[in-house]
Order: structure tokens, then sequence, then C-alpha cells
């Protein structure tokens, strides 16, 4: 089946600091992926949809200019959190569809961010 | 509004039935999602439904009511490795899904 391997699984960082996190489809082609945060025992918050060759889509709320995304082929989507604080640590997690609308969406594994 | 209601969570004994409900109200529907997603882990797919009716595949099957806006997971044979959320997904007229909050399931022995 598909899969959506994402990179690193967990990372610390200072405050302050950056950190890019790889998301890609390993047997399919993704034109679209969607980044997702999610606090402890909260659901699912999509951040914004990762569209191939073009800009990212945010949802509202999300800074564009703290969570760049960046989507430069077909199976590769990055997530870079700049200057990253203590309220950003979350789990995030990348996902994509390996076909149209019926088709599930697979996730990555997820990347644990804590921020000291 | 959109919005997606699921128990918050639920208790069940090993080899026993559990029945997880879903009910949606979304502008538009293109189809019914189910998720299980383990603590620290990223969610699994489960079932997808996008017709009335039963979709069965193995211990787990999916219902799906479209003119009740209403779905349940249906658990059997519960076992140990089945504690987990269950996060109910709806795609809306724009092919956006919409996420409920999840339901914790407890499986006691």
């Amino acid at each position: 089946g598909a899969v959506v391997s994402q990179h690193p699984s967990w990372v610390i960082c200072k405050s302050g600091t950056s950190v890019k996190i790889e998301c890609r489809s390993l047997d399919f082609q993704a034109t679209t992926m969607f980044w997702y945060r999610q606090f402890p025992k909260q659901s699912l918050m999509l951040m914004a949809t990762s569209n191939e060759g073009s800009k990212a889509t945010y949802e509202q709320g999300v800074e564009k200019d703290k969570f760049l995304i960046n989507h430069a082929s077909l199976t590769l989507s990055t997530l870079t959190v700049t200057s990253a604080h203590p309220e950003d640590s979350s789990f995030y997690i990348c996902s994509a569809r390996d076909g149209e609308g019926s088709s599930p969406l697979h996730f990555g594994n997820g990347t644990r961010l804590t921020v000291t | 509004g959109q919005n997606i209601d699921q128990p918050t969570e639920m208790t069940a004994t090993e080899g026993a039935i559990v029945q997880i409900n879903c009910t949606y109200q979304t502008s538009g529907f293109n189809g019914l999602f189910w998720y299980q997603q383990h603590a620290g882990e990223a969610p699994t797919f489960l079932s997808y439904n996008v017709l009335d009716g039963l979709e069965e595949k193995g211990r787990f099957s999916s219902f799906l009511s479209r003119s009740k806006g209403y779905s349940y997971l249906l658990l059997k044979e519960l076992q140990m490795k089945d504690s987990a959320s269950y996060l109910c997904a709806v795609q809306d007229s724009n092919y956006q899904l919409i996420w409920g909050a999840g339901t914790k399931l407890i499986i006691k022995p």
C-alpha cells in the first residue's frame, strides 16, 4: 500500500531556532500533501495544504511566515518551523492521498517537536 | 457550520463488541473515513463509506446512513491492542476533510 515517510520522528530544539520536517511519498506521486498538528489529547488540526509547484494554502490562524512549506517535487514536501517557541511544541503529521476523493489519506509517522 | 460528534471515551471488555458512533453536519458529503490512532502514533486508515450500508472488513465494520448524518464503527472480538483513539472524518463538498475529536477506546481484560 501507499507509504508516506516523515523525518525526523522526534526533535528537541532550543527556543529561537528553526526546525525542518520532511515528508515523502515513497511509492506514489502526491501533488497535494497535508500538514497537521496535534496537541495532547486533542484531535488533528489541519495547518496547511501543500501544493506541488505552487504556494501552500494555510488554514485560518496559521502563520505562513512561521510555518514555511515547500513542495518542490511530487514526492517531497517540507515544513520548517521558524524561530520556534515552547508553544510550538506539538506532534506534526503529514499526509497524502495516492488517488482521488475516495482514496484515504496516508499519514507519515509524525514528528514530535519539543522546544526548550 | 461543520460539525462532527463522537463520544470522548468508551470502555469495553476484551472479547466483547463495541460500537462507536459518529454524527455529522457538513457542507456536502463525499465520503466518511474511520481511522485508528494509537497514543503517540499517526492515524492509520480503517474504512471508507460513501454509500449507505455496512462495510465489513474482518473484525471491523463501518455503517453509514447519509439521510441521518450518522455512521458507526463496530469492533468485534475486542483485543487489548484495539485500545486506541478512533477518529471519524467526513469529506465535504470541496473534498476537505472535517475531523471529529476522536473516541478513546479503553479495553479491559
